[in-house]
């Protein structure tokens, strides 16, 4: 029983494309977010949701649309897609939003826009 | 906001030798400050955190300690294995607030 999932695990795709990540969480928890690792395995936050509602929203471009219908899914669609934003998109989840938990993340899903 | 920097970017030690990863942080709010362990292809996932009530915690190999008055912290795993080879990530954290700082990540490399 996975506890953070996210599909699909491998997208390629071509420039101008619109296309969308989906996340889940079994854990009960408050508090989703979506990283980017690029090629130099850096993490960096994109945005973070706690109880449906937008709590972080990093300096990302607005093709860039996180959606979150309730707590347990937050779904990430990206429009009109670039060569830069070939990446690791993963999803993570927490106990709650006050920082000071572990996130668990989703296997991640490898991106490859040619 | 918070500026989380990791050092080394890369590490290569002999079996049995320890590591050691160190972090800096600049935002005296940071109070969690978790490390997370991702092989090749996989996820991260956490191996050790410590809170800023604690200077050191230790879990069998795998060890972290905190100065906060210095404002870094830094890991520190012995006696290591082929296994401990991955990409290691520091991490810093208010207690309020949604934020996760990460480091820029250690590559280590365990020679057999």
């Amino acid at each position: 029983d996975t506890a953070v999932s996210q599909t699909p695990k491998y997208l390629v795709t071509q420039m101008g494309n619109d296309k969308s990540i989906k996340c889940e969480q079994n854990l009960g928890h408050d508090t989703m977010y979506w990283y980017k690792q690029d090629s130099k395995k850096f993490l960096k936050i994109m945005f973070s949701y706690n109880n449906k509602e937008l709590i972080i929203n990093e300096t990302v471009p607005n093709r860039f649309s996180p959606k979150s219908p309730d707590k347990a899914h937050l779904n990430l669609h990206i429009n009109s897609l670039e060569l830069g934003d070939s990446a690791v998109y993963f999803c993570a989840s927490s106990q709650d939003g006050t920082g000071g938990n572990e996130q668990y993340f989703g296997p991640g899903t490898r991106l490859t826009v040619t | 906001g918070e500026n989380v920097e990791q050092h080394p970017s890369t590490l290569s030690v002999q079996e049995g030798d320890s590591a050691v990863i160190k972090c800096t942080y600049s935002d005296s709010a940071s109070n969690y400050f978790p490390w997370y362990k991702q092989e090749l292809g996989k996820r991260p996932q956490l191996i050790i955190d410590i809170r800023s009530n604690v200077g050191e915690k230790k879990d069998q190999r795998i060890a972290v300690t905190l100065n906060k008055t210095a404002k870094h912290f830094s890991l520190h795993i012995t006696e290591t294995q082929p296994e401990d080879s991955a990409v290691y990530f520091c991490a810093a954290s208010p207690d309020t607030g949604n934020q996760f700082y990460f480091g820029t990540g250690t590559s280590l490399t365990v020679i057999p």
